[in-house]
């Protein structure tokens, strides 16, 4: 079945670091992949998709490019903000359309 | 628009009581999901609705759990008995139909402790 694999939190930054946040996936056909963000105490938010191959996603300074040869959607930011720490999900939709989560990368900035 | 409302947020129980959340989607999307998402991990699914109709609930243990949508628009997801084991978070989410890359728009969460 389709799968998610994500790479282990927390990840600690200071602020103004470059941000990298792995993610690689399984799944059959060809599906759209997403990141998800949950700040404390809300609920999950969309941050950026991308729906077919070398697709690139970007919102808030964030961007993910969806590399179907390495099966990857890599979560990079430039410059990270205090305001930035959260729980960040990369999720796929694959020909099921089951929407499949990873585990969860939590992001720690300091000021 | 009002976003996905779920209730209630907290909810603190003894094992082997029953406990039911309830959730009201979007305004006009057609597909529902209840993830239970626990502590340090990543939403699991546990039941797909479009409209009133299952899509999905190969994950669902049905011996415990049971969710319903009547009429298409608000669902409810029932535990009964609770085990320590189901202490999670239970986040509903929405999106206009379940094929394509539509977006999910998720609610706040039902937060369940099982003492």
């Amino acid at each position: 079945g389709d799968s998610v694999t994500q790479m282990e939190g927390p990840v600690t930054l200071s602020e103004e670091a470059f941000l990298t946040i792995n993610c690689t996936y399984t799944a059959t056909g060809y599906p759209s992949l997403f990141w998800y963000v949950q700040y404390p105490g809300e609920g999950l938010q969309l941050l950026l998709k991308a729906t077919k191959a070398d697709d690139k996603g970007s919102n808030k300074g964030f961007e993910a490019t969806y590399r179907k040869e390495t099966t990857s959607f890599h979560l990079e930011k430039g410059s990270v903000q205090v305001s930035d720490s959260a729980v960040y999900f990369c999720a796929l939709k694959g020909g099921s359309y089951i929407p499949t989560f990873g585990r969860g990368t939590s992001l720690i900035v300091h000021p | 628009e009002a976003g996905v409302a779920q209730s209630p947020r907290y909810k603190i129980i003894e094992k082997r009581q029953s406990v039911a959340f309830w959730c009201n989607p979007i305004s006009g999307h057609a597909t529902l999901y209840w993830y239970q998402q626990i502590l340090g991990q990543g939403p699991k699914l546990l039941i797909q609705f479009q409209n009133n109709g299952v899509v999905d609930d190969s994950q669902l243990p049905k011996d415990r759990f049971s969710a319903e949508r009547l009429k298409g628009v608000d669902s409810t997801l029932k535990i009964q008995p609770a085990k320590l084991e189901d202490s999670a978070v239970y986040l509903c989410a929405s999106s206009l139909e379940g094929s394509g890359a539509n977006v999910l728009t998720f609610g706040a969460g039902s937060r369940l402790t099982v003492l």
